[in-house]
């Protein structure tokens, strides 16, 4: 059984700080890699993709994979209450199949 | 805006109905995957599907539920009987293909279940 592993918070930081969440994952034999934000009663909604080993930037969000480490994270930074939400960490394996963390819940305090 | 679209929002059945749930994926879109969520809780998957055909159901329970994704029309999923322990999200989502394609959520279908 492939997994994938969050801590599942809350995470809570100030305003303005720089949130960190982190993921690991079981299997080696892994394609992409996905956060997605979920907020209260909604669905979740993709926030990045990453591919490949290395930082990848998008505004205020940075996602770090490390491969051999089995590891991504997301980086928050300028963190916003309208940031506090459910972060959920997914793992595509071959043949399409999508695995999902249970999700960290980050509170963003004003 | 061609986003993937679920009916109805929110379904009301009591024990031992039939609940329908569909979804048609988003425009270009012919992989589909539905998931379960309970309060609080993570996203469980149930069943990924392409066109008139089941890849992979291993989520699935083995009774009372089933999927289907017909040449034409939405994908639907089935839960016959149902049980108070069934009242959950279930949200359905597509992607284009399986190259690093991401999930694209739909807004999710609340069963409860009285």
């Amino acid at each position: 059984q492939k997994e994938v592993e969050q801590n599942s918070g809350p995470l809570s930081v100030p305003e303005g700080a720089i949130a960190s969440l982190n993921c690991t994952y079981s299997d080696r034999v892994s394609q992409s890699f996905f956060w997605y934000r979920q907020y209260s009663g909604k669905s979740p909604e993709l926030i990045m993709s990453i591919y490949s080993n290395g930082d990848k930037e998008d505004g205020r969000f940075t996602a770090q994979l490390n491969k051999a480490s089995q590891y991504v994270s997301l980086l928050i930074r300028d963190s916003q209450p309208s940031d506090s939400a459910t972060y959920l960490c997914a793992v595509q394996y071959n043949f399409n199949k999508f695995y999902f963390g249970s999700g960290t819940k980050l509170n963003v305090k004003p | 805006n061609a986003g993937v679209m679920q009916n109805p929002r929110h379904l009301v059945r009591r024990r031992g109905q039939e609940a329908r749930l569909r979804c048609s994926p988003m425009k270009g879109h012919s992989h589909v995957y539905w998931y379960r969520q309970l309060p609080e809780e993570g996203l469980k998957f149930m069943v990924y599907l392409q066109k008139e055909n089941i890849i992979d159901e291993s989520g699935m329970p083995k009774e009372r539920f089933s999927a289907e994704f017909p040449k034409e029309g939405p994908s639907i999923l089935r839960i016959q009987q149902v049980v108070r322990g069934d009242s959950a999200a279930y949200f359905c989502a597509s992607s284009r293909d399986g190259n690093n394609s991401p999930l694209h959520f739909g807004n999710g279908t609340r069963l409860t279940v009285t």
